[in-house]
């Protein structure tokens, strides 16, 4: 079955190093959205996209944080210049509609920052 | 913004036993979603149950009923007949119905089961 799936599963950068992080969520689900779960803690928005409308990108912590979807599809989220707080999983997830409620995860990105 | 609290960090249970996970949350919103979103090991979010807050009837799926209080804005998870493979993290998450669609999730409760 094809779900949401996520590359690499597992990443390791040295601090300064920049990362991208790819989400390819269900075929033809038209919002996408990105969430950062820390050691511990329950995930937190990051971004969401409707199609390769980027909608609201509040959640983003700082402007080395960067999310595209130029096709509408895949999406790839980028950090410049990792700081060690950046570690964390970040999970991606995709819904249909927006008007539905299930959003479906993939099994997230494990960055650690050295 | 709204907040949810999960205050038990850690759960345990016996197999074949009840438990129950506590979530409160805080809203001014009266129409929004709530959810128990299950994480195990593997980090793949999975849903095991909605309510919509419009909603007096509380929501069941199979082994998994929900208390919804939405005066008290209490939404809590009752695990029936606890199996071995319920052993996971507990999410307890709210989303708007009319701004915004992102999911607010609390902490988390770990829950495990012992045989």
């Amino acid at each position: 079955g094809a779900g949401v799936s996520q590359s690499p599963r597992y990443k390791v950068a040295k601090r300064g190093q920049d990362v991208a992080l790819r989400c390819d969520p269900i075929s033809g689900h038209v919002s996408l959205f990105w969430y950062q779960q820390a050691l511990g803690q329950g995930p937190e928005f990051l971004t969401y996209f409707q199609n390769e409308a980027q909608l609201d990108k509040s959640g983003l912590p700082s402007d080395r944080f960067f999310a595209e979807r130029p096709e509408g599809s895949v999406s790839t989220l980028k950090i410049q210049r990792t700081q060690q707080e950046d570690s964390a999983v970040y999970l991606c997830a995709s819904i249909p509609r927006l008007a539905l409620y299930e959003q479906f995860f993939g099994p997230g990105t494990r960055l650690t920052v050295l | 913004a709204q907040t949810v609290t999960q205050s038990q960090p850690e759960m345990s249970v016996q197999e074949a036993e009840t438990v129950t996970l506590s979530c409160t949350y805080d809203t001014s919103e009266s129409d929004y979603y709530l959810f128990w979103y299950k994480q195990p090991p593997s980090r793949q979010m999975i849903l095991v149950i909605r309510q919509e807050a419009y909603k007096q009837q509380n929501a069941t799926e199979n082994r998994f009923s929900v208390n919804f209080q939405k005066a008290a804005k209490s939404f809590s998870l009752k695990i029936s007949d606890s199996q071995l493979g319920d052993a996971a993290m507990y999410f307890c998450a709210y989303r708007s119905a009319n701004s915004g669609y992102a999911l607010n999730f609390g902490k988390g409760t770990s829950l495990l089961v012992t045989p």
